[in-house]
C-alpha cells in the first residue's frame, strides 16, 4: 500500500503474554520510528531505525522492550511479560530522511491498540 | 535536551472564529525543523506544516499560517475561519537530523457549529 501499514489494529492479552506489533512503513523510507501514545497524552518516543540499526533506543522503558528491522524495511516491537501499564497506542513512523537529505517530515500509520487486561 | 510544551489543554471556539494554538520549544542545536500534527479523531497523525530554524518568514497556506519567533522560541499555529472539521488534538513537534522527534504533549481544539 502507499502508506505506513500497521498490524494487529487490536490486540487483547492477559498481563505477563508476550506480544509483537508489525510496522510496515512506506517503501524506500530509511527511518522508521515507534511511539507509543497513552489516552491524552503526546506521542511518547521509544526507538528509532535508520536502515537495520536502533540509531537511538533511549526511549525503550525497559528490556522488556525490543524492537528489530532485521531488512531495513518491516519493523516488530516485542513486549514480554506484558503489564497493564503497557495499555496504549503503538505508532510507527516512517520518513525519507538520511543524513543530508530530506527536512524530516514523518508519514504515520494508524497505530496498534494494545490493551493488557 | 529537547522539550515541547503547549500550555493549551482544550480550547473550544465557535466556527468561523480564527483560533491561534501555542508551542514553545527548549533546544541546544543550532540548526532544527519544528512542526505541526492534526490528530482527528480517528486517531491517524497527520502533517500539517513544517519551519526549519534558519527562516523566520511566517507564511500562510490556505486557512494555516504559522508565526515563528526563535527569540522566544515559540512557533504558534493559526487557523483562520475554523471549520467543525478542523476539531482535532494539535502536537507540535521539535527535530534534528539523526535525533529523535520529540512532540507536545497536544492541545485539544473544538469547534462548535
Amino acid at each position: 500500500g502507499a502508506g505506513v501499514s500497521q498490524t494487529p489494529s487490536n490486540k487483547v492479552t492477559e498481563k505477563g503474554k508476550y506480544v509483537e506489533l508489525r510496522c510496515d512503513p512506506i517503501s524506500g523510507h530509511t527511518a522508521l520510528y515507534w511511539y507509543r501514545q497513552s489516552l491524552g497524552q503526546g506521542p511518547e518516543f521509544l526507538i528509532y531505525f535508520q536502515g537495520t540499526g536502533a540509531a537511538d533506543d533511549s526511549g525503550l522503558p525497559n528490556d522488556r522492550f525490543f524492537a528489530v528491522r532485521p531488512e531495513g524495511s518491516v519493523s516488530t516491537l516485542k513486549i514480554q511479560r506484558t503489564e497493564r501499564g503497557d495499555s496504549a497506542v503503538y505508532l510507527c513512523a516512517s520518513s525519507p530522511q538520511t543524513s543530508g537529505g530530506s527536512t524530516g517530515e514523518l508519514f504515520f500509520g494508524e497505530g496498534s491498540r494494545l490493551t493488557v487486561l | 535536551a529537547q522539550k515541547v510544551t503547549q500550555a493549551q489543554t482544550e480550547i473550544s471556539v465557535v466556527e468561523k472564529e480564527d483560533v491561534t494554538l501555542d508551542c514553545v520549544y527548549e533546544t541546544r542545536d543550532t540548526t532544527y525543523y519544528l512542526f505541526w500534527y492534526k490528530q482527528p479523531p480517528s486517531g491517524e497523525l497527520v502533517f500539517l506544516i513544517r519551519r526549519n530554524s534558519f527562516d523566520e518568514q511566517n507564511e500562510i497556506s490556505g486557512r494555516y499560517s504559522w508565526n515563528f519567533q526563535k527569540s522566544t522560541s515559540s512557533f504558534n499555529f493559526t487557523i483562520t475561519a475554523s471549520q467543525v472539521v478542523d476539531s482535532a488534538v494539535y502536537f507540535c513537534a521539535l527535530w534534528n537530523y539523526g535525533q529523535n522527534f520529540v512532540f507536545g504533549p497536544g492541545t485539544r481544539l473544538s469547534v462548535l457549529p
